[in-house]
């Protein structure tokens, strides 16, 4: 099975940090681009973050830049996510997906989801 | 940034046709794509390229994009389609991934 598991939420201080981390299996984990996407309940679903196969290029939206940064080891076929300065609206489920691809054409959207980690920014 | 709007909710008696839209400035341009998040799960990929299907998705789903509408289209509704939906596209020129505000699908 295809399958995604995040790991890492928390309850964290404003100004603290977290890393998160996503697990892949079920796929070659170093064939894809990988996403960040997160969900307040308020807001719907925001995408974060995104990073290319080999780890060598990454792109976010103006929200999180220069805060988050998306990593990845594709030897232990896992996704990270650096987080700091964190802000109360940050809190939200963080989850992991996959880059839809078929027949290799790069679709720009998540055909694989994780079940999200849980990251409470409160004093 | 690019913007996505949805209507919020939509209503649907079972059987009848659902039809969630999803409005951007010249949105047929791009290419959209819709997820299903039923309540306390993970969002799932329903349509890709505005109307294709993945494996496993059934044919009740369908998508059209023109103009500045994109549109969801869900026939023969039944209970389990109860979820929020989400449009989505890539704006090319920031390289960056939008999604639209959601829309709640109750079936009466």
């Amino acid at each position: 099975d295809v399958q995604l598991v995040e790991s890492g939420g928390g309850l964290v201080q404003p100004g603290g940090s977290l890393r998160l981390s996503c697990v892949g299996s079920g796929f070659t984990f170093s064939s894809y681009w990988m996403h960040w996407v997160r969900q307040d309940p308020r807001k719907g679903l925001e995408w974060i973050s995104r990073i290319n196969k080999d780890g060598s290029s990454t792109t976010y939206p103006e929200s999180v830049k220069g805060r988050f940064t998306i990593s990845r080891d594709n030897a232990q076929n896992t996704l990270f996510l650096q987080m700091h300065s964190l802000r109360a609206e940050d809190t939200a489920v963080y989850y992991c997906a996959r880059e839809l691809v078929v027949s290799g054409i790069v679709y720009f959207a998540m055909d694989v989801w994780g079940q999200g980690t849980t990251v409470t920014v409160s004093s | 940034s690019f913007v996505l709007t949805q209507p919020p909710s939509v209503s649907v008696a079972p059987g009848q046709t659902a039809r969630i839209t999803c409005g951007g400035d010249n949105i047929g341009s791009k290419r959209v794509h819709w997820y299903q998040q039923r309540p306390g799960q993970a969002p799932v990929l329903v349509v890709y390229e505005d109307g294709d299907r993945p494996s496993g998705i059934p044919e009740r789903f369908s998508g059209s994009n023109f103009g500045n509408t994109a549109t969801l289209t869900i026939s023969r509704v039944d209970a389990g389609d109860e979820a929020d939906y989400y449009c989505q596209v890539w704006d090319g020129s920031a390289d960056h991934y939008v999604f639209g505000t959601g829309t709640r699908v109750t079936v009466l």
